[in-house]
C-alpha cells in the first residue's frame, strides 16, 4: 500500500531555479527519507529526517518535516540539469515491528532545462 | 566497493514459466528487501528478510517466493501464478532493526513477458 501522496506529480523548471516537492503520509512515523531515481536505475538515498527533527540540510537539499500535518517537503536550490530525475519520499512506521520497512509515495518527476 | 548487485538487468518470461532474479550484497547488512515498481509508480514491498533463514511477506507477495540461505543473497522467484509480472524489480539492503538508517538499492531487473 502507498503511504501517501507526492505533489506535484511532475515539475519542470529552468537551471538555477529552486525546486520544491511535497509529500504527505498517513500514519505515525519513525523517520522519513527522500530518494532519487535516475531513469532505469536504482534508488539513491538523499536524506533522512527523524520524527523529532523539523529541518535538515545536505548541500543544496533542504528537508522539512511537520508531523502535526503529516507532511514533508524537499527543496533543491540552484537546480542543475543533472538534478533531472524522479524523487520519492518514503516512511518508516513508528513502532517496534517496522524493521526498517519503507513505504513509498508515488514520486515527483523533476525536469531541469539547461 | 560495497554495494548491491542485481542480475540479470533484463529478463523475459514465457507463459507458465518461473524465473529467478538474483540479488547479492557485500555491505554486511542483516536485512534485505524486494520491491516492485510499475511505470510512473512508487515502490511496493514484495518480501523482506531480517535474518538468514527468515523472511516475511510484504504488501504484494502473491505469485512470488524468496529464500535467504546466506546473509549475502536474497533471490526472488516470480512464479507462473503471478499473472502480471511485467515490472521493474528492485532489491535493497539495510540494517533492519536500526531503523534510522537508509536502505541501499541495486540497479534493478526489468522483467517482461514474451
Amino acid at each position: 500500500s502507498q503511504q501517501g501522496e507526492e505533489d506535484p506529480q511532475a515539475l519542470s523548471i529552468q537551471e538555477g531555479e529552486n525546486a520544491t516537492m511535497n509529500c504527505s503520509y498517513k500514519t505515525s512515523i519513525n523517520n522519513l527519507q527522500w530518494y532519487r531515481q535516475n531513469s532505469g536505475r536504482g534508488l539513491v538515498h538523499l536524506i533522512l529526517i527523524r520524527s523529532n527533527e523539523r529541518e535538515k540540510h545536505s548541500g543544496r537539499l533542504r528537508v522539512t518535516l511537520d508531523t502535526s500535518k503529516k507532511s514533508s517537503s524537499l527543496l533543491i536550490t540552484a537546480s542543475r540539469a543533472a538534478d533531472t530525475a524522479s524523487y520519492f519520499c518514503a516512511t518508516v512506521a513508528a513502532g517496534g515491528t517496522s524493521y526498517g520497512k519503507l513505504t513509498f509515495g508515488q514520486g515527483t518527476i523533476l525536469t531541469v532545462h539547461p | 566497493d560495497g554495494g548491491i548487485t542485481q542480475s540479470p538487468k533484463y529478463l523475459f518470461r514465457k507463459e507458465g514459466q518461473n524465473v529467478t532474479l538474483s540479488c547479492e550484497q557485500n555491505l554486511n547488512h542483516d536485512a534485505m528487501y524486494w520491491y516492485r515498481q510499475d511505470p510512473g509508480q512508487g515502490l511496493r514491498l514484495i518480501y523482506y528478510s531480517q535474518i538468514v533463514n527468515d523472511f516475511q511477506k510484504g504488501d504484494i507477495a502473491e505469485g512470488y517466493s524468496v529464500s535467504r540461505e546466506k546473509k549475502e543473497s536474497f533471490p526472488l522467484t516470480v512464479t507462473s501464478a503471478q499473472k502480471n509480472p511485467t515490472a521493474f524489480y528492485l532489491c535493497a539492503s539495510g540494517t533492519g532493526g536500526f531503523v534510522n538508517q537508509p536502505q541501499h538499492f541495486g540497479d534493478g531487473t526489468r522483467l517482461s513477458i514474451l
